[in-house]
């Protein structure tokens, strides 16, 4: 089963305006972590934002807020104001606790989605 | 501050050949990973390691190793390059710190490889 779901392959939006892009987790751990990373045409991976499962606010940092839904098991990453330099690919990832073959307990396995390319139009 | 380094930025190999990809980060991170990155797809987990001696699979292991020798190195090793691994390589590190699962990942600039 997926562990992290973009059900939207493209979005395309106005220069100014908000959009929001979809991301659906699967796990069965009350503790991890979510995260947004924006990955540009030059191919950089950029942190954007993070969210614990235990936050009880939604995670903001400047243009970019997080929508928290955990009953619904959804992070959807929502930006303000649209610039043109928001073009790029979008990656949610979640991170939970894993196994190591060593015995112990990591919490280091992070698993991305498939992406959503986001075009912004002036 | 380098952050994570990635060599080399491009490489074509043939069928059947090896290479080491490398990677050191100078952060003095406890995880490190490898991701490949097919065209217009998502990051898949290669192998990652919480630290020096420790290494575990992720999702698309068959084909690679890894070790980690040093809490700064975890060079990537293709044996028997196939078609198949015609991808972008990715490393990142992230620290292991008291907010555990906050930690972003630090990624390097990948390596392309083509294998022909």
């Amino acid at each position: 089963a997926q562990k992290i779901t973009q059900t939207q392959p493209g979005m395309f939006v106005q220069e100014k305006e908000a959009v929001t892009l979809d991301c659906t987790y699967d796990t069965s751990d009350p503790s991890y972590g979510l995260f947004w990373y924006k990955q540009p045409s030059s191919g950089e991976m950029i942190f954007l934002i993070y969210q614990g499962s235990y936050d009880q606010q939604n995670a903001t940092e400047g243009r970019y807020s997080l929508n928290f839904q955990k009953a619904r098991k959804s992070a959807n990453l929502v930006i303000s104001a649209s610039q043109l330099g928001d073009s790029a690919m979008y990656f949610c990832a979640m991170r939970e606790r894993s196994l190591t073959n060593a015995g112990g307990t990591s919490y280091g396995k992070l698993t991305f989605g498939q992406g959503t390319i986001l075009t912004v139009h002036p | 501050n380098a952050g994570v380094t990635q060599t080399p930025k491009f490489r074509i190999l043939k069928i059947g050949q090896s290479m080491t990809l490398q990677c050191t980060q100078d952060m003095n991170h406890n995880y490190m990973y490898w991701y490949r990155q097919d065209p217009g797809m998502g990051l898949k987990l290669i192998y990652y390691s919480v630290g020096a001696g420790i290494t575990d699979k992720g999702e698309v292991p068959n084909g690679y190793n890894v070790s980690r020798s040093t809490t700064e190195d975890f060079p990537l090793r293709l044996e028997l390059a196939a078609p198949s691994q015609t991808s972008v390589y990715f490393c990142a590190s992230s620290y292991r710190g008291f907010g555990q699962f906050g930690s972003p990942l630090h990624f390097g600039n990948g390596t392309r490889l083509t294998v022909t």
